[in-house]
């Protein structure tokens, strides 16, 4: 069965730096998202992305934060400056259709975001 | 706004003990609800979806949850859980026409052998 994949699994980086978080969703699917789960909190939603470009995104989406999809098959977050409240898991997700949120997003193994 | 709502963060149940996961929600037009389950080191993974029809839904391994409308509720049962249903379990709700799922807090469940 296709999965969506992430890596890393672990990042470790210094509150400043900038990181990027690699995502490969499902090969048929046009539509991904990112959510976040920070420690003991729910999951939230980040932005969903169509046709290389945002259709939605939160409150937390600020411009810290970005999503490409560079090629093919890679969906990025970037995150230019980390601050120590961005230490979380964050999830990718892909749906074959965006059909509001009736279309099943299947997700990630998730990695796991350390800001020292 | 939207939320979710999760009243029970950890449950402890027996072999063959029956499930009930109360899950809340509170979202303007129309919503379609969904439960997923994370399994020890594992994906998120979709139990179950409601997007209209008949308000009980079946989803895999014997999961099944009733949307009453009424009670703004969509609560997750199973009649009797194995040990291999040790997991978390999260609600989820989405508007008609947007992407953006909100999720509960989730809910641990740990089944004793």
């Amino acid at each position: 069965e296709p999965e969506v994949t992430q890596t890393p699994s672990h990042q470790v980086t210094q509150m400043g730096q900038e990181v990027i978080l690699r995502c490969v969703p499902i090969s048929n699917h046009l539509y991904f998202y990112w959510y976040r789960q920070i420690l003991g909190q729910k999951v939230e939603f980040l932005v969903s992305f169509y046709n290389n470009e945002i259709s939605e995104k939160s409150e937390i989406f600020d411009d810290q934060f970005s999503v490409e999809r560079p090629d093919g098959s890679n969906f990025t977050l970037k995150i230019r400056s980390t601050k120590l409240e961005d230490s979380a898991m964050y999830f990718c997700a892909s749906s074959e259709r965006g059909e509001g949120s009736t279309d099943t997003q299947y997700f990630g193994p998730g990695t796991r975001l350390t800001v020292l | 706004a939207q939320s979710v709502s999760q009243h029970n963060h950890h449950v402890i149940l027996s072999e063959a003990a029956s499930l009930e996961l109360g899950c809340n929600y509170s979202y303007g037009g129309t919503v379609n609800l969904f439960w997923y389950v994370q399994y020890p080191g594992q994906h998120l993974q979709l139990l179950l979806k409601y997007f209209s029809g008949d308000p009980l839904v079946k989803g895999i391994k014997g999961f099944e949850a009733e949307f009453i409308k009424s009670k703004f509720s969509f609560n997750l049962r199973k009649p009797s859980v194995q040990w291999s249903d040790t997991a978390e379990y999260f609600c989820a709700a989405g508007s008609r026409g947007y992407q953006k799922v909100t999720f509960g807090t989730g809910t641990k469940l740990q089944v004793i052998p």
